[in-house]
């Protein structure tokens, strides 16, 4: 089955410790991304990786880290978590960075304490 | 600065009461215009993409338009499976900028 798959749905942590959030497509998908969702906010995109080793900021990137080494993973990284990350991530991946809708994973509720 | 509203925040209808859903935007340099419908507790799923002003795309009870600066998501005759949160996003180059949805609630 085609998906976007994050890891983990659920994640309560303390502030300074570090995290990763995991995001895995098996759709050879070439554009990855991730959003935060906030209520009244909507989505804002965090970061987005065009292909391998491409990755650039989105609109919301301060105190967020990614990486890129494999077509089908691009994790999410927190080095320092604030209470202010406390927030709904997804990821989404798309065909390519044109002309392709986005498929979402199903999210990882985050709250830090 | 790129911008998308979605109005109204939330509406209610009566099972078979037509309406419509606003996405207005402000982009620079428009790749596409995306309808996503999000349930509770799960990602967005695609439902429309949408590139030039005129475009007009159907699916089952749903209906997106396309103008130079809106976008309207015409629901005909809804039912209760219609309710969820809809959302718009544009494309500016390789970012995408999400409007905050419009949530649907639908009585049977």
């Amino acid at each position: 089955e085609a998906q976007v798959t994050q890891n983990p749905r659920y994640l309560i942590t303390v502030t300074g410790k570090k995290l990763t959030v995991t995001c895995s497509q098996n759709m050879n998908h070439e554009y990855m991304s991730w959003y935060r969702q906030d209520p009244g906010l909507g989505l804002r995109q965090i970061y987005y990786s065009m292909n391998v080793e491409v990755t650039d900021k989105g609109d919301v990137p301060e105190g967020y880290k990614v990486s890129r080494k494999e077509k089908r993973n691009f994790p999410l990284i927190l080095e320092s978590p604030s209470p202010n990350q406390t927030s709904l991530y997804f990821c989404a991946s798309s065909f390519r960075s044109w002309d392709s809708p986005l498929h979402f994973g199903n999210g990882t509720r985050l709250t830090v304490t | 600065e790129d911008q998308v509203t979605q109005s109204p925040e939330a509406l209610r209808l009566q099972e078979g009461e037509s309406s419509s859903l606003n996405c207005s935007y402000t982009v620079s340099g428009l790749r596409g215009l995306f309808w996503y419908r999000q349930d509770p507790g799960k990602g967005p799923e695609f439902l429309f993409t949408l590139y030039s002003a005129g475009e007009e795309k159907e699916k089952e009870r749903l209906k997106a338009t396309l103008t130079k600066k809106e976008s309207f998501l015409h629901i005909t005759a809804p039912k209760p499976e219609d309710s969820a949160t809809y959302l718009c996003a544009v494309q500016d180059f390789n970012k995408f900028y999400f409007g905050s949805g419009t949530k649907l609630n639908v009585k049977p």
